[in-house]
């Protein structure tokens, strides 16, 4: 199957610093991509879905401004979590897929921890 | 408000009898739901997908029923195996989108 793979899969930083967090799709070519955030013991949320070339569509609440989403190629999308807060610490899922309506490949996750 | 819901945040169930996952949304218009599978640490991955033009999907172990008129479905795990304890999340999406809203998820345990 298709595999995406994102990096770091953990980060620790400090409050106040941004931090980005890579996906890509390694054997495909991924026309749209998606990030997901996860609380603990709580569902999925998915907070942006990028189109290759064009800006991203953040979902209702999600700051974007504090949560910059960058899909320069199609094998590679960027979110970038700005003057992170302890509030921010969560589990951030890529997701991406080769062309609408397609199925969507899950990137193992990101761990970010703001102290 | 949640518009998908897994009311069983756990469930344990012994090798080789049947695992029922259920799931209730609230969103009518909803057309494709979904059921993905996440280990520990690493992304969830693809089970079983159903369309609302159907009542049931099955795939090897793997059967997924559609009830629409209850809002309701259930993913049907037989014979379970203690590799398929993990956490199951049902999906749903409005016109067959890629936009998925997530249940809660279901974390499954499967004893030998």
């Amino acid at each position: 199957g298709a595999v995406v793979s994102q990096h770091p899969s953990w980060v620790i930083c400090k409050s106040g610093t941004s931090v980005k967090i890579e996906c890509r799709s390694l054997d495909f070519q991924a026309t749209t991509m998606f990030w997901y955030r996860q609380f603990p013991k709580q569902s999925l949320m998915l907070m942006a879905t990028s189109n290759e070339g064009s800006k991203a569509t953040y979902e209702q609440g999600v700051e974007k401004d504090k949560f910059l989403i960058n899909h320069a190629s199609l094998t590679l999308s960027t979110l970038t979590v700005t003057s992170a807060h302890p509030e921010d610490s969560s589990f951030y899922i890529c997701s991406a897929s080769q062309a609408p309506y397609n199925e969507q490949f899950f990137g193992p996750g990101t761990r970010l921890t703001v102290l | 408000d949640q518009q998908v819901k897994q009311n069983s945040p756990s469930l344990s169930v012994q090798e080789g009898r049947i695992s029922i996952l259920n799931c209730d949304y609230t969103n009518s218009m909803f057309d494709y739901f979904l059921w993905y599978k996440k280990y520990p640490a690493e992304g969830p991955t693809f089970l079983i997908s159903i369309s609302s033009i159907k009542d049931k999907n099955e795939d090897g172990r793997f059967t997924v029923f559609l009830n629409k008129s209850a809002k309701h479905l259930s993913l049907h795990i037989v014979p379970s195996q203690p590799g398929d304890s993990a956490v199951y999340f049902c999906a749903a999406s409005v016109n067959y989108g890629q936009n998925f809203v997530f249940g809660p998820g279901t974390r499954l345990s499967v004893l030998p």
